[in-house]
């Protein structure tokens, strides 16, 4: 089952920044936080993931709170490219082979 | 680079027929793989671990003599739909992860998808 907690859709402005909530309140000490977007019929793709410090790429920058409890995906200026679901994904460890369990995702569109 | 490869895109077949979906590490090397099944406007489902030499480990529910899976070597996987019928239409996804270390890529790999339609 996915441990994370996301709103079902979302709207942006074309050139806002859009900010993709998570709620992953039961998240472990070895749990990081990866995000995937999945644009209509193609395969997810990966955006980012963090462990407890911020992070950022030249995709999106990935905020987590103190207690690790939520994080917000930011994308900073957001394109009409950029309409997907956005998956918030919680999984242990850095490395190995144990697979992905996705959520429901966040429907984030992106309107000119 | 990390690039997994999926064919075919979509397929369409006959109730009862077989259809294989081919899942391809091109550039690395993949001891294991995933395949997740996706009905419209649903998230991803995993279906089953595909491991490279020895039998895949099916999710609870996923019929093993109906979806076979085969992973005779480190680049290549492939799920075989078995008597398709109308109701395994779906887009069909495969993963995987390349080795720790690779530069910009600490996540899984996803193929294109293959959307099966059953009629």
């Amino acid at each position: 089952d996915a441990k994370t907690t996301q709103p079902p859709s979302m709207d942006c402005a074309e050139g806002r920044a859009a900010n993709l909530p998570c709620n992953h309140s039961t998240i472990s000490g070895n749990e990081y936080v990866y995000w995937y977007r999945q644009i209509h019929s193609q395969g997810p793709q990966y955006i980012i993931h963090g462990l407890k410090n911020n992070e950022t790429n030249e995709m999106a920058s990935l905020i987590i709170t103190e207690d690790r409890k939520s994080s917000t995906l930011i994308l900073p200026h957001a394109t009409l490219r950029d309409t997907a679901v956005y998956y918030c994904i919680v999984r242990v460890g850095n490395s190995g082979n144990t697979p992905l369990v996705f959520g429901k995702g966040t429907r984030l569109s992106v309107i000119a | 680079g990390a690039v997994v490869s999926q064919h075919p895109s979509r397929v369409i077949c006959k109730s009862g027929t077989s259809v294989k979906i081919e899942c391809r590490s091109l550039d690395f090397q993949a001891t294991t793989m995933f395949w997740y099944r996706q009905f419209p406007k649903k998230s991803l489902m995993l279906m089953a671990t595909s491991n490279e030499g020895s039998k895949a480990t099916y999710e609870q529910g996923v019929e093993k003599d109906k979806f076979l899976i085969n992973h005779a070597s480190l680049t290549l996987s492939t799920l075989t739909v078995t008597s398709a019928h109308p109701e395994d239409s779906s887009f069909y996804i495969c993963s995987a992860r390349p080795p720790s270390g690779r530069a910009n890529n600490y996540g899984y790999t996803f193929g294109s998808g293959t959307r099966l339609t059953v009629v």
